[in-house]
């Protein structure tokens, strides 16, 4: 059972470049989740999705786009990379009953920009 | 915006002993949950425990258990009988509907 997988596990961009991340979940799970993390921080919600074709902006969606066109994939779009987007990405998923139910993490896409 | 607030930045504890991380929280919600996450070296996010605001009763899960208290929006982590194996960030988590904010953090130290 894989869960949650992201790729690439370690990139590198230069300033204004774009990239996508890729998270699929085979939890057939209907809510998914991106996650910055800098250094020495907590986790900020960038962007969330409830279902397939349906998303929303969290704390911190500038700079970043998503779509969800399947229960399983949920990518991210950085469009004219900046320093400042350089952070652990992590995408999460969870069955979203109802309640809030726990979130099942991947392993993180560090990314660095230069 | 919710709020999570972690004072402890780092602490440790002898292999064997307890410790208790702290957790405070600030939300205008009636309807939350509350969560600990740990992140060791690998960086992977693994859930803790939960506890779901209405409840009374503290959560526990084996060595982990929790002490709640709402009126002051308080939170904190008790490990019992401390492992190598938990060194690690240790996260606070809560939610307003579907989105969570997190604490900044608590680096467990585990002395052999």
């Amino acid at each position: 059972n894989a869960g949650v997988t992201q790729t690439p596990k370690f990139r590198i961009l230069k300033i204004g470049q774009s990239m996508t991340l890729q998270c699929t979940q085979d939890m057939n799970h209907n809510y998914m989740y991106w996650y910055r993390q800098d250094p020495g921080m907590g986790l900020k919600l960038i962007y969330y999705s409830v279902g397939a074709g349906i998303t929303d902006k969290g704390e911190v969606p500038n700079g970043y786009n998503v779509s969800r066109s399947t229960t399983e994939d949920f990518p991210l779009r950085l469009e004219l990379a900046a320093p400042s987007q350089t952070s652990v990405y992590f995408c999460a998923s969870s069955r979203g009953q109802g309640a809030p139910e726990t979130q099942y993490f991947g392993p993180g896409t560090r990314l660095l920009v230069l | 915006a919710q709020t999570v607030t972690q004072s402890q930045p780092e602490m440790s504890v002898q292999e064997a002993e307890t410790v208790t991380l702290s957790c405070t929280y600030d939300t205008s919600e009636s309807d939350y949950y509350l969560f600990w996450y740990k992140q060791p070296p690998s960086r992977q996010m693994i859930l803790v425990i939960r506890q779901e605001a209405y409840k009374q009763q503290n959560a526990t899960e084996n060595r982990f258990s929790v002490n709640f208290q709402k009126a002051a929006k308080s939170f904190s982590l008790k490990i019992s009988d401390s492992q190598l194996g938990d060194a690690a960030m240790y996260f606070c988590a809560t939610n307003t509907g579907n989105q969570f904010y997190f604490g900044t953090g608590t680096s467990l130290t585990v002395i052999p």
